[in-house]
């Protein structure tokens, strides 16, 4: 199984602060790698496909990079709707996996 | 508008069976693989199985590998999980996820496995 290991597991930053998590692969995924954003008591939506694609409708202040076993997820400028948990996942190889998930927290 | 409603969660007893069902609709159900992602109490996301588009092909975590079935029925435009000889750490939210992409998601619904 393909292991995601993502950092931090959470972290606290100032609304208007650039928010950075990464995602290490076991092994190379090339690019099938998601980004998902889950706020408390709903379901994951999809940000970030295909690592660096921006999802239709998604805020243009979230992107992602990386290919290969290591990617990293960017918010430029972390806003008071962003607090929620993030998730990268896995779609090269079954099982599909995601990793620990962050929690993103405002100072 | 894309639209995932799981249904058929709740409470069943350690060994039972509980069927979960998903209804999708503004698209073309039959064209797209399925998912099923849970998520256990405070906890992070488990893949549990996957369906192709004609049934074809059927993947299965290894936690619920002779347990779970997934099936669907594209004339109804809805996707099943029967869980059999449930455990308590089976208990979860139990969502249904579109494609390979896992790009639109259900509600979900709560399955909770207690005596």
């Amino acid at each position: 199984d393909i292991q995601m290991t993502q950092s931090p597991s959470s972290l606290s930053a100032s609304v208007g602060d650039r928010v950075t998590i990464t995602c290490q692969a076991s092994q190379d995924i090339s690019n099938y790698l998601n980004w998902y954003q889950q706020k408390p008591g709903k379901a994951p939506k999809l940000l970030i496909y295909d690592a660096s694609n921006l999802e239709t409708g998604v805020p243009s202040r979230f992107s992602g990079s990386g290919s290969g076993t290591d990617f990293t997820f960017t918010i430029s400028s972390l806003q008071p709707e962003d607090i929620a948990t993030y998730y990268c996942q896995q779609y090269d190889n079954l099982p599909r996996t995601f990793g620990q998930g962050t929690k993103v927290e405002i100072k | 508008e894309v639209q995932l409603v799981e249904s058929g969660g709740g409470l069943v007893k350690p060994g039972g069976s509980l069927r979960l069902s998903c209804a999708a609709s503004g698209f073309t159900f039959s064209s797209y693989s399925m998912n099923w992602v849970r998520q256990a109490p405070g906890k992070g996301l488990e893949w549990v199985s996957s369906i192709s588009s004609s049934s074809s092909y059927i993947y299965y975590a290894d936690s619920v590998k002779g347990r779970f079935t997934i099936s669907r029925d594209n004339a109804k435009n809805s996707l099943y999980l029967q869980m059999n000889s449930l455990r308590a750490e089976d208990t979860a939210v139990y969502y249904c996820a579109r494609e390979a992409q896992f790009d639109y998601w259900g509600q979900g619904t709560l399955v909770t496995v207690s005596s």
